[in-house]
């Protein structure tokens, strides 16, 4: 079966870095995925589509500061230069035997 | 400007039917798969449904197989989802969303979201 599983929360401060994960389920690790960042009250908002081989394509006006990368079946954003607007939660999606959505991960900067 | 604008959500009894929208712009609709996802208060992302550029390859929820309908009139660059025998579960804010990838039946990353509209199921 298809799952992505996140870390429900994570934290750092203001101007650090943090990685962020997603794990695909045992038999995907070959998958692509797409990140997702939902701040507060808004709707989603497309990040970038990552595949296995580290390689993504980010989504237009999305700032240097994120950027992808993967290692087997996880697959990592990283924001850099924290800044206050990047508290949100980050959902991963993939896609294949059905359409699935990690769980989100809150991210709070400090 | 690529926008999806979603509408038709709204307070409903459970049992009863309700049919949202979702009118597309800035982009060459006929091309792309949609889907609908929802997320319930204070919860997560959920797929509901997706639908391909030509109505040719359609996918649902196994929470809402039998139960909601997806289509598309490309004519009018819109985007529907006919929700029937609503439950209080299916209270959510239902969102819009455009495949990334042109032309093709299999689904693919979401690129473009709407701001949702919510749907209330109670008494």
């Amino acid at each position: 079966q298809l799952v992505l599983t996140q870390s429900p929360s994570a934290s750092a401060s203001l101007g650090a870095s943090v990685k962020l994960t997603c794990t695909l389920s045992s038999g995907h690790s070959s998958y692509a995925i797409a990140w997702h960042q939902q701040q507060p009250e808004k709707g989603p908002r497309y990040l970038m589509k990552l595949n296995s081989d580290g390689s993504h394509s980010k989504g237009d006006g999305i700032p240097d500061r994120f950027s992808g990368s993967s290692s087997g079946a996880e697959r990592y954003l990283t924001i850099s230069s924290l800044q206050s607007e990047d508290e949100a939660d980050y959902y991963c999606q993939t896609w294949g035997t059905g359409m699935v959505f990690g769980g989100g991960t809150k991210l709070t900067v400090l | 400007e690529v926008q999806l604008v979603e509408s038709g959500g709204g307070l409903v009894q459970p049992g009863r039917s309700l049919r949202l929208s979702c009118a597309a712009s800035g982009f060459t609709f006929d091309d792309y798969a949609m889907h609908w996802v929802r997320q319930a208060p204070g919860k997560g992302l959920e797929w509901v449904s997706g639908i391909s550029w030509n109505s040719g390859s359609i996918g649902y929820a196994d929470s809402v197989k039998g139960r909601f309908t997806i289509s598309r009139d490309n004519a009018k660059n819109s985007l529907y989802l006919q929700m029937n025998s609503l439950r209080a579960e299916d209270t959510a804010l239902y969102y819009c969303a455009k495949d990334i990838t042109a032309g093709t039946i299999v689904f693919d990353a979401f690129d473009i979201w709407g701001q949702g509209t919510m749907v209330t199921v109670s008494s």
